[in-house]
């Protein structure tokens, strides 16, 4: 089956610190990768997608970054981390027009 | 971008009351899921639903993609239900990508 594991779970980390967060998945090959942010309140907006190795699209003009140096590997990165990066972050996998699943999360807050 | 919209935005509900969720998109959709973000966060798949009706235990999903909406229906509602429904949608053409709605709050009481 299908699982995606994604750390670390939590992070404090001050502004203008890196940032790398990492997301694997198991069960599949040459999946669509996602990442998305859940920042407070509800809303989940889509941030990185990847349709195949080095191969990364951006939603949104923002801080962060986004590779993909294996298949079944996802990293979100920063240079230096603004207040406003505080989140939920959520790794998916998915195909077009199939199920999508989503990873544990790790919630960052940044000080 | 396509528009989702849930509603209502909050519901509180006995223990045993039944209920519906309600998703209405504005544009054609290869996919559509409903989740259940649980306390800690993880989202739980429910249904995979573009179109027709599921089952699922207590719980069931009508997609009627031609007039673009989904209704989620809580049977028989328990305290592990609380939580946030998501329902989230694929635009044809779109890569797989999701375009989420605001999530209903739902708090079921004893």
């Amino acid at each position: 089956s299908q699982t995606i594991h994604q750390w670390p779970a939590t992070l404090v980390q001050p502004v203008g610190s890196p940032l790398s967060l990492e997301c694997t998945v198991e069960g599949t090959s040459n999946p669509n990768l996602y990442w998305y942010r859940q920042a407070a309140g509800r809303g989940l907006q889509l941030l990185f997608y990847s349709v195949g190795i080095g191969q990364i699209s951006s939603e949104v003009p923002q801080n962060l970054s986004a590779s993909r140096p294996q298949d079944r590997q996802f990293i979100l990165s920063s240079k230096k981390l603004l207040l406003s990066d505080s989140g939920f972050y959520l790794c998916a996998m998915g195909r077009v027009a199939y199920e999508q699943y989503f990873g544990p999360g790790t919630r960052l807050t940044v000080t | 971008g396509i528009q989702v919209e849930q509603s209502p935005p909050d519901l509180i509900l006995q223990e045993g009351a039944n209920s519906t969720l309600r998703c209405n998109f504005s544009d054609s959709v290869n996919n559509l899921q409903w989740f259940h973000q649980n306390p800690w966060g993880q989202l739980i798949n429910l249904f995979y639903i573009p179109s027709g009706t599921k089952q699922n235990g207590r719980l069931s999903a009508t997609t009627v993609a031609t007039e673009r909406y989904s209704l989620l229906y809580i049977s028989s509602s328990q305290t592990t239900d609380s939580g946030v429904y998501f329902c989230a949608v694929e635009r044809v053409d779109s890569w797989g990508k999701l375009q989420f709605g605001a999530g209903t709050q739902v708090v079921v009481t004893p």
